[in-house]
């Protein structure tokens, strides 16, 4: 069974548009996280959420909300699409909460393109 | 700024050599963690060291880290095709309490049969 799945793996579509992608894991864990990853493979994280709970909301512009309704689930929302909120989106989590003293496992992430 | 950048950006081997990665960071760390990426998927954990470590293996995984020069070394000994990926290091900001992980630049392996 798949620990941390997201939905849609492809998302193609128009700017200005609104979308979301689901995350849901199955290994018990506290905290969840979601993270971008640019055309250079760069990894930068997003938000994180401990126990529904939001704990880390970098610098994103406000048209991306996440929704956490139970500490399996964290939804991203994107609002208005623009050319440059293509990349690849990766779900995560953690156990206990900690960031950055437990691994982390990730989703195989969300392929979302811009047209 | 970003954390952790990783060296060399890329690496091209054959079957059986040793691939050896380094990545040097910026501010002091509580620890430090080693990810593989295969094309088109996550990032798959391979190893953490702590900060009062200075090596640790896991099978043909050898992770070094000298803290007074910021930087870890992963080092892939009898390396095989199935290597072939992008690996990372991540580390934290060194403060106590939830923090964020800090995504180094990668280096993409390349294990040639």
């Amino acid at each position: 069974d798949t620990a941390v799945s997201q939905t849609p793996k492809y998302l193609v579509t128009q700017m200005g548009n609104d979308k979301s992608i689901k995350c849901e894991q199955n290994l018990g864990h506290d905290t969840m996280y979601w993270y971008k990853q640019d055309s250079k493979k760069f990894l930068k994280i997003m938000f994180s959420y401990n126990n529904k709970e939001l704990i880390i909301n970098e610098t994103v512009p406000n048209r991306f909300s996440p929704k956490s309704p139970d500490k399996a689930h964290l939804n991203l929302h994107i609002n208005s699409l623009e050319l440059g909120d293509s990349a690849v989106y990766f779900c995560a989590s953690s156990q206990f909460g900690a960031g950055s003293n437990q691994p982390q496992h990730f989703g195989d992430g969300t392929r979302l393109s811009i047209l | 700024s970003q954390q952790g950048e990783e060296d060399p950006q890329a690496l091209s081997i054959q079957e059986g050599e040793n691939a050896t990665m380094n990545c040097s960071y910026k501010t002091s760390i509580n620890n430090l963690q080693w990810y593989r990426q295969n094309s088109g998927r996550g990032l798959v954990h391979l190893i953490l060291i702590r900060s009062n470590e200075r090596e640790k293996h896991s099978g043909r995984l050898r992770v070094t880290l000298d803290t007074s020069k910021k930087s870890s070394s992963l080092l892939i000994t009898a390396s095989r095709a199935a290597d072939t990926a992008s690996y990372f290091c991540a580390t934290d900001g060194g403060n106590t309490g939830f923090q964020k992980l800090v995504f180094g630049t990668g280096t993409r392996l390349l294990v040639s049969p």
